[in-house]
């Protein structure tokens, strides 16, 4: 079946440094992608979303990158600062079926030092 | 700003308790949404609806059903809830022609 994965389980980082969270995803059907953030003990958030037809979007201090040819996602944090530690996720949609379904990856936990 | 609420943070249940889960959305979402999250499995889909008394089975219905008599509503049951069901639960809505889910803060359930 489909899949969306995540290259590295846990990311750790040095405060004020960049962070790049990779995701890759198998359905070659996808159009959408979105990132979200979720932080321990709450919801996912959203943080920003990206088009097939799109291989850049930046937002405040967040950039994703999608390379459709090796059908590859990547979020990119900017001065990563210690309220960016969470779990990050990678979700995908195909352009058709009900209710635009989600399919998510596993997740990768930034961690971000001191 | 889109809100998603969920009726409890943490519950703990008993085995072959039935359990009620209620999510309240207040933005005229006509899809909702109910997944459980386990670590190193990500997401997983139980039940969507998208619109009144309509609901579809996700990847994982077993032992799950839904209801959503009113829009702002969608209820997730365990009808006799087992171990295995002890989870982190989390609801979202959308809108019928968008793809962006927002979530609720999720409940907590130790299944006993």
């Amino acid at each position: 079946g489909e899949s969306v994965g995540l290259h590295l389980p846990t990311l750790s980082v040095q405060e004020g440094d960049n962070s790049i969270i990779n995701c890759a995803y198998s359905n070659s059907a996808s159009d959408y992608f979105i990132w979200y953030k979720q932080e321990s003990g709450k919801g996912p958030q959203f943080i920003i979303d990206i088009r097939s037809n799109m291989d850049k979007r930046q937002g405040q201090r967040v950039t994703v990158l999608l390379n459709k040819t090796v059908k590859h996602l990547s979020l990119q944090i900017a001065a990563t600062q210690p309220g960016d530690s969470a779990v990050y996720f990678c979700a995908e949609t195909p352009s058709s079926g009900s209710a635009r379904q989600l399919t998510f990856g596993s997740g990768t936990q930034l961690t971000v030092l001191p | 700003d889109v809100k998603v609420t969920q009726s409890s943070r943490y519950l703990v249940k008993r085995t072959g308790e039935k359990v009620f889960l209620e999510c309240v959305q207040d933005m005229d979402h006509e899809n909702m949404f109910w997944y459980r999250q386990d670590p190193g499995l990500g997401l997983r889909l139980i039940y969507f609806s998208y619109d009144v008394k309509m609901k579809e089975k996700g990847d994982i219905p077993e032992g799950y059903s839904v209801s959503r008599e009113k829009k702002e509503r969608f209820s997730l049951i365990l009808e006799s809830a087992s171990t295995n069901q002890t989870s982190m639960y989390l609801c979202a809505s959308s809108l019928i022609s968008e793809e962006t889910q927002y979530f609720g803060p999720g409940t907590r359930l130790l299944v006993l």
